[in-house]
């Protein structure tokens, strides 16, 4: 069965530290997104790739990087110096008809990584 | 922040009643979706509208979009306990990019 993969669900780490969070993709999608869910505030845009070795700044960037070097693969690594890191997590992917499209197709969530720092 | 806005924030009715959800947003769209998150789960897709569309149906879903209020609805008929989630509307531009609401948490009580 296609779908996203994201690991683990739950993840603890001491303040201070870094840490990735796995996104994997079987759907031959082009595009991929993270998301960081809190509660009352709904989805706020992190990073999102539209191809291999390109990738964009969401909203809320800062504290965060990414790589996208294979099309299945969209890590996310939350620094030291994301302020309120505790948070879900949720990436997501899609089909990329490509850059100025009129056409966004839906997007397919993982089950989310639930990250707490301490 | 392009973000949406569902209203009511939480809904509760009885199994068999319809629930209407609402979603105002505030710049022009390409299509609107509305999606579906389970607690502790990731969102599931559940139908999207053009910008040149006024209504949609899928099954039990109905949705309308009116672009001269920015405004889109989502009504669930005949309501079930499986429908208890929180939905959410995300408003899709040029470039792949998606703007989520702050969703509305639906309760259908059996």
């Amino acid at each position: 069965d296609g779908g996203i993969t994201q690991s683990p669900k739950y993840l603890f780490r001491k303040e201070g530290q870094n840490v990735t969070l796995s996104c994997e993709q079987n759907l031959n999608h082009d595009a991929m997104y993270w998301y960081r869910q809190d509660p009352g505030q709904g989805l706020r845009l992190i990073y999102y790739s539209q191809i291999v070795n390109d990738f964009q700044k969401g909203d809320i960037a800062e504290g965060y990087s990414v790589s996208r070097e294979k099309k299945e693969s969209f890590p996310l690594t939350v620094t030291s110096a994301q302020k309120n890191p505790t948070a879900f997590y949720l990436c997501a992917s899609s089909l990329s008809t490509g850059r100025g499209s009129s056409y966004n197709s839906p997007l397919h969530f993982g089950n989310g990584t639930r990250l707490t720092v301490t | 922040s392009q973000q949406g806005e569902e209203d009511p924030q939480a809904l509760s009715i009885q199994e068999g009643e319809n629930a209407t959800m609402n979603c105002s947003y505030k710049t022009s769209i390409n299509n609107l979706q509305w999606y579906r998150q389970n607690s502790g789960r990731g969102l599931v897709h559940l139908i999207l509208i053009r910008s040149n569309e006024r209504e949609k149906h899928s099954g039990r879903l109905r949705v309308t979009l009116d672009t001269s209020k920015k405004s889109s609805s989502l009504l669930i008929t005949a309501s079930r306990a499986a429908d208890t989630a929180s939905y959410f509307c995300a408003t899709a531009r040029v470039g792949n990019q998606f703007y989520f609401g702050t969703g509305t948490s639906l309760t259908v009580i059996p």
